[in-house]
């Protein structure tokens, strides 16, 4: 496709679940990013990758939180023991070299 | 924790007047990025300012970048009902790691 898809659009889970989302960036783009949006707020960094390696995981919160890309292209957002404080918008964003980020409409995740 | 904090956090303003929006930071920034976003969509970028006190327009919207590189500003001029939005800088640290304002959500009345 032409821009950055995110799948599943909308998830909804029970506490304690285990959760994957999926980010297909635009072909081409090297780096990758993930980001974290509660409503109304400014998107929080959780991890950026540049080919298959993460470049800079500072951002994710704690260990039940993993993001894999190992062909350099699609990558996936893995969350274990889902809380009700994971609930949020996930962003997903790739870039080319001019900087600019592309991002996708994201995935929006509801823990009950 | 969010190193840039935007001011204000919400305008409600008329159609035709002017603002200014806010992006501050204690930190340096090697470039700084202002985005528009829309509800239910993901962030557009509208400018990238990279030189310290550099001034960028871009139609009716106004940005600049300190010249220290820790702050920058959005003025729009004559505001539009389809101005309205989530406005969100980001600076980038190191190379290319992004990290995101506060936000200030502008809404327009027609």
């Amino acid at each position: 496709g032409a821009g950055v898809s995110q799948t599943p659009s909308n998830k909804v889970t029970e506490k304690g679940k285990y959760v994957e989302l999926r980010c297909d960036p635009i072909s081409g783009h090297t780096a990758l990013y993930w980001y974290r949006q509660s409503l109304g707020q400014g998107p929080e960094f959780l991890i950026y990758f540049q080919g298959t390696g993460a470049a800079d995981d500072s951002g994710l919160p704690n260990d039940r939180f993993f993001a894999v890309r190992p062909e350099g292209s699609v990558s996936t957002l893995k969350i274990q023991r889902t809380e009700r404080g994971d609930s949020a918008v996930y962003l997903c964003a790739s870039r080319p070299n001019t900087g600019e980020l592309f991002f996708g409409e994201g995935s929006r995740l509801t823990v009950l | 924790t969010q190193l840039l904090e935007q001011s204000p956090q919400f305008l409600s303003i008329q159609e035709g007047e002017n603002l200014t929006v806010y992006c501050n930071s204690s930190s340096v920034f090697s470039s700084l990025q202002w985005y528009r976003q829309e509800p239910g969509e993901g962030p557009v970028l509208l400018v990238t300012v990279v030189t310290g006190g550099e001034v960028k327009k871009l139609k009716r919207l106004t940005f600049q970048f300190g010249d220290a590189r820790k702050d920058s500003s959005l003025h729009i001029t004559a505001a539009q009902p389809g101005d309205t939005g989530l406005y969100l800088c980001a600076g980038a640290r190191g190379t290319y790691k992004y990290i995101f304002g506060t936000g200030t959500r502008l809404k327009v009345l027609a």
